[in-house]
């Protein structure tokens, strides 16, 4: 079974432009997470999709937005991207909302400049 | 919101030594721990987790400890290998009936052949 495929794996912007990354999934898993990794606040929790509707989100602006599609594929979108934004964005799945394991995606390397 | 944090950024074992790693959390109403592995590259991956009704749960190789009175998580690698080399990090969940995981800032641990 495949694992979670994230694209693209590097990115970069320039500060004030827009970034939209995707996510599959497991086959079969219906939830969808996202995670923002930077060496100074580690990994921290932005949301969570299960059956396109969002179910958790993170303390994060509102620049910071994601959605679902019905085959369960995520993209999630910033806007107005700041410095800070450089990160490594990671998508993780599971099979319901709320179950323990998550298998994580390699993650997307996101540079703003 | 509440932390999870580590003792120590950076341990080096020899390769057949046991290692242990070591995570505090300070919100006592966490019920679900989870230890994750991640190697340069790639996104986390799952080794093992612990209830909070649990203090002790055995893997393959791994042992995670659960010290409730004193908020204190440990994962033990028996015989590590050159390939345990990565960053290792700890997480809570569940805390107050919320999906929403916290993250340790990891440790990263050197495994000398």
């Amino acid at each position: 079974k495949a694992g979670v495929t994230q694209t693209p794996r590097y990115l970069i912007k320039t500060r004030g432009q827009q970034v939209t990354l995707s996510c599959s999934p497991i086959s079969g898993h219906r939830s969808v997470s996202w995670y923002q990794q930077t060496p100074g606040q580690g990994l921290q929790f932005l949301f969570e999709y299960f059956s396109e509707t969002q179910r958790n989100k993170g303390n994060f602006p509102g620049r910071f937005s994601g959605r679902q599609f019905s085959n369960s594929r995520s993209e999630m979108n910033v806007s107005t991207l700041e410095l800070g934004d450089s990160a490594l964005y990671l998508c993780a799945s599971s099979s319901l909302s709320g179950v323990d394991e998550q298998f994580f995606g390699p993650g997307t390397r996101l540079t703003v400049l | 919101g509440e932390s999870v944090g580590l003792h120590l950024p950076t341990l080096s074992v020899q390769e057949g030594d046991n290692s242990i790693i070591n995570c505090a959390y300070s919100n006592s109403a966490s019920d679900y721990f989870i230890w994750y592995k991640q190697e340069s590259g790639k996104g986390p991956q799952f080794i093992i987790d612990i209830r909070s009704n649990m203090d002790k749960r055995q893997g393959q190789r791994v042992t995670v400890l659960l010290n409730k009175t004193v908020k204190h998580l440990s994962l033990q690698i028996a015989a590590t290998q050159p390939g345990d080399s990565a960053v290792y990090f700890c997480a809570e969940k569940g805390s107050g009936g919320s999906y929403i995981p916290t993250f340790g800032r990891g440790t990263s641990l050197i495994v000398h052949p």
